[in-house]
């Protein structure tokens, strides 16, 4: 089976701009978590979607956003992008009451 | 925030030598889980243990997990070069809905 797949693997954005991240998770796993990972914070919990429903939400700002479609692939959007938000991202995807979660290779963000 | 705290924050050892790795966090879990990142790739899953499981093996790994103090260990035996990255601690909270918290992580260092 394929892993979890994210594209892009790099992005450079200047501030202001927004961004769109994709993840496809493995398939028959319908739910998909993001996460962000910065030197400073370590990782964090962004939101969580199961069946196109976001279930769970971090601590972050109304900026960041996401949505996942029918085919449970998933998009997360940074809109009007900040230095901050350079980081890591990551999602992971797992089975309908699976415990585990399989994480993709991530994609990292600069912001400029 | 995160919710756990593992120590020590880096190890360095010799091949061939034991790593053990420690993690605490705060509140009521269904699972813990350990992570593996190697140079800020993705996490790769090396091993889950339940809240009503105290030890658990895998291969070259060992973990405990003791619910009273709310810690956990990760034990490494007989340790690789290739075993050099850094390991994370992620609890899945009850009711968080595949929402882990992750600790800041221990960086570990096997040396030829």
């Amino acid at each position: 089976k394929a892993g979890v797949t994210q594209t892009p693997r790099y992005l450079i954005k200047t501030r202001g701009q927004q961004v769109t991240l994709s993840c496809s998770p493995i398939s028959g796993h319908r739910s998909v978590s993001w996460y962000q990972q910065t030197p400073g914070q370590g990782l964090q919990f962004l939101f969580e979607y199961f069946s196109e429903t976001q279930r769970n939400k971090g601590n972050f700002p109304g900026r960041f956003s996401g949505r996942q479609f029918s085919n449970s692939r998933s998009e997360m959007n940074v809109s009007t992008l900040e230095l901050g938000d350079s980081a890591l991202y990551l999602c992971a995807s797992s089975m309908e009451g699976g415990e585990t979660q399989y994480f993709g290779p991530g994609t990292r963000l600069l912001v400029l | 925030s995160q919710q756990g705290e593992e120590d020590p924050q880096a190890l360095s050892i010799q091949e061939g030598e034991n790593a053990t790795m420690n993690c605490s966090y705060k509140t009521s879990i269904n699972n813990l889980q350990w992570y593996r990142q190697n140079s800020g790739r993705g996490l790769v899953h090396l091993i889950l243990i339940r809240s009503n499981e105290r030890e658990k093996h895998s291969g070259r790994l060992r973990v405990t997990l003791d619910t009273s103090k709310k810690s956990s260990s990760l034990l490494i035996t007989a340790s690789r070069a290739a075993d050099t990255a850094s390991y994370f601690c992620a609890t899945d909270a009850l009711g968080g809905y595949n929402k882990l918290i992750f600790g800041a992580g221990t960086r570990l260092a096997v040396h030829p």
